[in-house]
């Protein structure tokens, strides 16, 4: 039950794009399509970004984007505006348990 | 409208007990199943427990496992965390939160803090 690994901090200029990545194992991303990532603004609960790898729940911008490729899952937010400064976490299906990402703080330069 | 409201965090002493409640509404509690995340203070989210809809199927992170129990009543909405034999390490915020499907938290409470201190 190790945390899936992400990096500490990835930043951007207003209309970037930047990429987290999160690394985990056969036994978790690698095994499953059931990725999903939160985003957590301080002192609020997390909320639902993407789900099954890839789809946005009804209400998330289209600028939010997951993928997967063997054991790693990215998440790309196209077009960086302010309000997307926070943290966000990585979530992976792994059999009886559910495993987090270690979280990146994502900075809107 | 869903909504997850945690209750029973507080300040308790190494090797104590605590009960954590969250009592769901907006939804049909009885089908889905429910999960216990936390995140201690300026640290990242952990996976704590999860409990299938009729709460006969649970699991535990391997740091809590033994001496915390989740459970259900499914006739009164509410979802419970009994805490036992409580560690400075497992301060932290608890959130509870519904899992539309697989590995998708969907819903999630506000928190409840626990702190283990003496």
């Amino acid at each position: 039950q190790s945390a899936l690994t992400q990096p500490r901090s990835v930043s951007g200029s207003p209309g970037q794009s930047v990429t987290i990545s999160c690394t985990g194992t056969s036994s978790d991303v690698g095994g499953y399509n059931y990725v999903s990532w939160y985003q957590q603004h301080p002192g609020k609960a997390p909320k639902l970004m993407i789900y099954d790898v890839s789809k946005r729940p009804s209400g998330v911008p289209d600028r939010f984007s997951g993928s997967k490729s063997g054991n790693t899952a990215s998440l790309t937010i196209s077009g960086l505006q302010a309000e997307d400064e926070a943290d966000y976490y990585c979530c992976s299906y792994a059999g009886s348990y559910r495993v987090f990402g270690t979280g990146t703080k994502v900075t809107v330069l | 409208e869903v909504q997850l409201v945690e209750s029973g965090g507080g300040l308790v002493q190494p090797g104590g007990s605590l009960r954590l409640s969250c009592a769901a509404s907006g939804f049909t509690f009885s089908s889905y199943w429910m999960h216990w995340v936390r995140q201690a203070p300026g640290k990242g989210l952990v996976w704590v427990s999860r409990i299938n809809s009729d709460g006969s199927s649970t699991s535990y992170a391997d740091s809590v496992k033994g001496r915390f129990t989740i459970s259900r009543d499914n006739a009164k909405n509410t979802l419970y965390l009994q805490m036992n034999s409580l560690r400075a390490e497992d301060t932290a915020v608890y959130y509870c939160a519904r899992e539309m499907d697989t590995a998708m938290f969907d819903y999630w409470g506000q928190g409840t803090l626990v702190t283990v201190s003496s």
